[in-house]
């Protein structure tokens, strides 16, 4: 197991649901990320913390939004998600924002599928 | 033109090939490259970091960075069944504000 804790692994809902992806760390990292993942397509950065403040939304629809109560722990609420939106979400964190020497240590993902 | 380029694949050799992954890129910034792999049903992890042009080896993998060409490779030898996975190639500037960039990741499958 990474030291990075993703819940639920899976999750289907249906487009009016409303959800919660959940990642916890620790790792002693300050910096944790969301990043989507669909077939055939690179790493998606959704989001960024920085010692518990948001510092990037990369153009992501409202109907995901964050939540980083403490640097160990980072939330995904889904609301009235499209069928696109399947995909694996995977949450990661570093030592610091950008930070390259250790890399991202990431998660298993949460497989979501909307029906 | 994409940031980070890399063929998806599939890829299958066999057990003991010499396998090559490679990556191009169009952003003459990126200084640190890394390579991760991930296993199915699990999230990626960091298997090999450079900065900048040279190469670096780390047991039967070496990575190779040719920031001339805006190349990079990693090349697997004596390859095992425990290295079907997918890789995928990473860089970002290293700047306070740097991302990193992922290509798309090439599904790896070593056949007994």
């Amino acid at each position: 197991e990474t030291g990075v804790t993703q819940t639920p692994r899976h999750l289907v809902m249906g487009m009016t649901n409303k959800k919660s992806l959940k990642c916890e760390q620790h790792l002693g990292h300050n910096a944790m990320y969301w990043y989507k993942q669909s077939a055939k397509k690179p790493l998606e950065l959704m989001f960024v913390y920085n010692f518990k403040e948001q510092t990037e939304n990369n153009s992501v629809p409202s109907r995901f939004s964050p939540e980083c109560p403490n640097s160990s722990h980072l939330f995904l609420h889904l609301h009235t998600l499209q069928p696109e939106d399947s995909a694996l979400y995977l949450c990661a964190s570093s030592q610091v924002r950008a930070s390259v020497g250790y890399g991202y240590t990431f998660g298993s993902g949460t497989r979501l599928t909307v029906v | 033109q994409k940031e980070v380029e890399q063929d998806p694949g599939p890829l299958s050799v066999p057990e003991g090939a010499i396998v090559s992954l490679n990556c191009t890129y169009s952003n003459s910034a990126f200084q640190y490259f890394m390579w991760y792999r991930q296993y199915s049903r699990k999230g990626p992890e960091l298997l090999m970091y450079t900065y900048s042009s040279g190469n670096k080896e780390d047991g039967r993998f070496t990575a190779q960075v040719d920031k001339s060409s805006k190349y990079i490779s990693l090349f697997i030898r004596d390859s095992q069944p425990s290295d079907s996975a997918t890789y995928l190639c990473a860089m970002t500037n290293g700047g306070s504000q740097g991302n990193l960039i992922f290509g798309k990741g090439t599904k790896l499958s070593v056949k007994p």
